[in-house]
């Protein structure tokens, strides 16, 4: 079962903030998550592992509540480059190699 | 420069006709997966291989193919192709060490249309 992504969409003016979640219905060993402009290759962002930790990448970071089964994608005083549809990838305890991915969230930053 | 290509990156093609989707990894990677994505459904998992000649369904393995004969190689054949499996068609490969804690590379898509 795919996790689920909210919000499904959001836009946003630059400069400002946002963040997107995503919750899987079955126990996490991992999170992924991957931003994918339009008619591109989606591109890895950064990975989080059990055991609750944060962690950053330029001015986006994450978090992750493997109690809750919960990822959230923080994005800070976004950029038009930040633009395009995120993914959550959820690596499920016990599915050593099965990535799945979760619906999208289409962000897009404005003027 | 470490790369996963596809070829082709189009094709339109009609029901029945056998085709074949190539994909390579030039970074020895031991893993490789084939996702198709379509609006609203993001990335579904057809195939993946941990390593040669070790293959597994995905969630939507119905109606494709697969074979890992070499390490860097993972096509993806439509035996006969059908207007559902119309989609942008991604191949990845990632690492075998460190399992699901390894990022994936993916190719730049393959955007298949069956009339």
């Amino acid at each position: 079962q795919q996790p689920v992504q909210s919000p499904q969409a959001v836009i946003l003016r630059e400069g400002e903030d946002a963040v997107i979640n995503c919750s899987s219905s079955k126990a996490l060993y991992s999170v992924h998550w991957y931003r994918q402009k339009h008619g591109e290759a989606p591109v890895f962002l950064m990975i989080l592992l059990k055991g609750g930790e944060q962690k950053g990448h330029e001015k986006i970071s994450a978090s992750f509540n493997e109690k809750k089964q919960q990822s959230s994608l923080y994005l800070t005083a976004s950029q038009l480059s930040y633009s395009g549809t995120y993914f959550c990838g959820a690596g499920n305890t016990g599915t050593a190699s099965k990535l799945t991915f979760g619906t999208g969230t289409r962000l897009q930053v404005t003027l | 420069e470490a790369q996963v290509t596809q070829n082709p990156r189009y094709l339109i093609t009609v029901t029945g006709k056998k085709l074949t989707v190539t994909c390579s990894q030039n970074m020895n990677h031991e893993y490789m997966s084939w996702y198709r994505q379509d609006p609203g459904l993001g990335l579904r998992q057809i195939y993946y291989s941990m390593n040669v000649e070790v293959t597994d369904k995905g969630d939507v393995p119905e109606g494709y193919k697969v074979s890992r004969k070499e390490k860097r190689n993972f096509p993806l054949i439509l035996e006969s192709p059908s207007p559902n499996q119309t989609s942008l068609y991604f191949c990845a490969s990632r690492t075998g060490t460190g399992g699901l804690g390894q990022p994936q590379h993916f190719g730049d898509g393959t955007r298949l249309s069956i009339l």
